[in-house]
């Protein structure tokens, strides 16, 4: 079956420390999104990429970095500059954007602060 | 600025109809996506929105009135599985890359 596999679940990071989130999709989509979602909070957008080798900020992207080598991956890195990275990541695709397609969402990881 | 108001929760009886509401303000709107998040997981597809008026999909359906900034989402029949939240999200602008979410809503359906 067709979706997308973030990895992993749940991931710690001890201060200073950079990590990296991944996300998979055999979708064929060309269109993949990361996502913020703090408790109490609507989604934010981190960044978003159209097709490969082109990615935009979003709306809170300080502190993040991504890259999009390939069609299928998009992963995002948390850098030491954010300053409070303790939440929710979600990883979405979806088609071309010409029928505003919805989006897909992976599972997430839950990244902590040790 | 952009903002999107949902109620933080709401509580229904198995078996009723709930009506959630979303209001919004936001430049370059292109549609509106409802979605249903059970908690810690991801986010999956209702309805979607662009022209003013109702879209009925089975026991969900979603209302749009572009002019007064304002959509819902009724559910009917409700079952003790509906219990999740419930994101209302704006696309903006072309492309349909950059949607603005909600907080959600979250709904406790009682026997």
């Amino acid at each position: 079956d067709g979706g997308i596999t973030q990895s992993p679940k749940y991931l710690f990071r001890k201060e200073g420390q950079n990590v990296t989130l991944s996300c998979e999709q055999n979708l064929n989509h060309d269109a993949m999104y990361w996502y913020r979602q703090d408790p109490g909070q609507g989604l934010r957008l981190i960044y978003y990429s159209q097709i490969v080798n082109d990615f935009q900020k979003g709306d809170i992207a300080e502190g993040y970095s991504v890259s999009r080598e390939k069609k299928e991956s998009f992963p995002l890195t948390v850098t030491s500059a954010q300053k409070n990275p303790t939440a929710f990541y979600l990883c979405a695709s979806s088609p071309p954007a010409g029928g505003f397609q919805p989006q897909h969402f992976g599972d997430g990881t839950r990244l902590s602060i040790l | 600025g952009q903002n999107i108001d949902q109620p933080t929760e709401m509580t229904a009886t198995e078996g009723a109809i709930v009506q959630i509401n979303c209001t919004y303000q936001t430049s370059g709107f292109n549609g509106l996506f409802w979605y249903q998040q059970h908690a810690g997981e991801a986010p999956t597809f209702l309805s979607y929105n662009v022209l003013d008026g109702l879209e009925e999909k089975g026991r969900f359906s979603s209302f749009l009135s572009r002019s007064k900034g304002y959509s819902y989402l009724l559910l009917k029949e409700l079952q003790m599985k509906d219990s999740a939240s419930y994101l209302c999200a704006v696309v903006r602008g072309t492309g349909g890359f950059k949607t603005i979410f909600g907080a959600g809503t979250r709904l406790f359906v009682k026997a």
